[in-house]
């Protein structure tokens, strides 16, 4: 089965800065897809970016975007600007192009926004 | 409704209790997926379901784990005489399409203690 490693248990950052958390997969696929899920104290978790492995161009939404290093597995999530509703947990996940029906989550990034 | 619904939103039940939880999906959603996410952990994948058919229940721990999706809309997941280790939240997920890029919706989850 596919694995997917966040190194960093907890994050902190201040009100307007940026900060960058690490996501790390291994797999033997090369056709895949990647999310970061942010799942604040409410517990619904919500999309944040989605990048399709065969596409090369790193996928950017509004304050959000990613650093998809394919030979590396690494996909990283950084936030600019952090306001303090970023604050939230954030799970990697890996989805095989193959057989898709499953989803490999980390274990998590506690993100801490301090004003 | 506007998203998905679990119900109930905690269930405590004795050790050896069978318990029922409920996903409500978005409507006319055709994925559905159940995970199992324990504490300080990322969601694990249990089964996934495209209309009533159940295509995997690879992820389900035992054969005690049971869910069901007979119209294709609403889901159930039965627990049979619980153990303490089935403490988790169970979270359900919808999408519209299978296509494997789409974005999973996340109901709030179901926090099931088994004391």
């Amino acid at each position: 089965a596919q694995t997917v490693t966040q190194s960093q248990p907890e994050m902190s950052v201040q009100e307007a800065e940026t900060v960058t958390l690490s996501c790390t997969y291994d797999t033997s696929e090369s056709d895949y897809y990647l999310f970061w899920y942010k799942q604040p104290p409410s517990r619904q978790m919500i999309l944040v970016i989605r990048q399709e492995a065969y596409k090369q161009q790193n996928a950017t939404e509004n304050r959000f975007s990613v650093n998809f290093q394919k030979a590396a597995k690494s996909f990283s999530l950084k936030i600019s600007d952090s306001q303090l509703g970023d604050a939230a947990m954030y799970f990697c996940a890996y989805r095989s192009a193959n057989t898709g029906n499953q989803f490999y989550f980390g274990t998590g990034t506690s993100l801490t926004v301090i004003p | 409704g506007a998203g998905v619904s679990q119900s109930p939103r905690y269930k405590v039940a004795k050790r050896g209790q069978d318990v029922a939880l409920r996903c409500d999906p978005i409507s006319g959603h055709v994925s559905l997926f159940w995970y199992q996410q324990a504490l300080g952990q990322g969601p694990e994948f249990l089964t996934y379901f495209q209309n009533e058919a159940q295509l995997d229940k690879s992820g389900l721990p035992s054969d005690r784990f049971f869910a069901e999706r007979p119209e294709g809309s609403v889901s159930t997941l039965k627990i049979q005489r619980t153990q303490q280790e089935d403490s988790a939240v169970y979270l359900c997920a919808s999408s519209r399409y299978p296509r494997l890029v789409d974005e999973q919706f996340f109901g709030p989850g179901t926090r099931l203690t088994v004391l």
